[in-house]
């Protein structure tokens, strides 16, 4: 069955950087695009850009330019999110999810929060 | 990319029909796609699609929901309202600059 599975929750000091990992298992991982969305505590969903698995080529929506880098190894079907200088409105939930046009499977959300 | 616009909050009692509105612009809603998405999530969980291409139900995902669009405005009926119900409600579209908006949410109360 389809799963993505990301890495567990951080807790970072502004400044820093951090680095969530999605494992995919149970399609063909350069079949679909690989989206992130984030959401924080209490609010919407928003959705931060997307990165082609076949290509490896990342788009980025506005405002997350910059100091947020999609990346893939497609040696273990894993896509990451790096954000760089960190701050702290930056505390949210981060998901993978898997698209065709619907987000059809989502991570379990990495918690990321961001306090000095 | 402004997010679309939901009602803040909804609420029904079981057994009623209830609507929620996701209103956008011309580069979104009121563009040329009929790409529309409308997902479910209960708290401390990830969303699930519950509506595709504005009104396509996936597999397993129950008649009671329903999904329409007219103009620059897309919405959600449940109806048959269940205490399952109760969760948030987030719709999401494509864009002319080829990108993915969601709604701000919308959470529905059954009573």
């Amino acid at each position: 069955q389809v799963q993505l599975v990301q890495s567990g929750s951080e807790l970072k000091k502004p400044g820093a950087s951090v680095k969530v990992s999605c494992k995919a298992s149970g399609y063909s991982f350069t079949t679909y695009a690989m989206n992130w969305v984030r959401q924080a505590p209490g609010q919407g969903l928003e959705w931060m850009g997307w990165i082609n698995t076949n290509y490896g080529n990342p788009t980025y929506a506005q405002g997350f330019t910059g100091r947020f880098v999609f990346s893939l190894d497609t040696s273990v079907s894993t896509a990451y999110l790096e954000i760089s200088g960190l701050k702290t409105e930056d505390t949210a939930v981060y998901y993978c999810a898997r698209s065709w046009g619907a987000f059809d499977y989502w991570g379990q959300g990495a918690l990321v929060t961001v306090s000095s | 990319q402004s997010a679309l616009t939901q009602p803040a909050s909804v609420s029904g009692s079981p057994g009623q029909s209830i609507t929620i509105s996701c209103t956008g612009g011309g580069s979104d809603l009121g563009g040329p796609y009929h790409y529309v998405y409308w997902y479910q999530q209960y708290p401390g969980k990830a969303p699930k699609v519950i509506l595709y291409e504005v009104d396509k139900r996936p597999s397993g995902v129950s008649n009671r929901f329903s999904g329409s669009k007219s103009g620059g405005t897309a919405s959600l009926t449940i109806s048959g309202l269940q205490a399952e119900d109760e969760a948030e409600y987030h719709c999401k579209a494509y864009t002319t600059n080829m990108t993915w908006v969601f709604g701000g949410g919308t959470k529905l109360t059954v009573l």
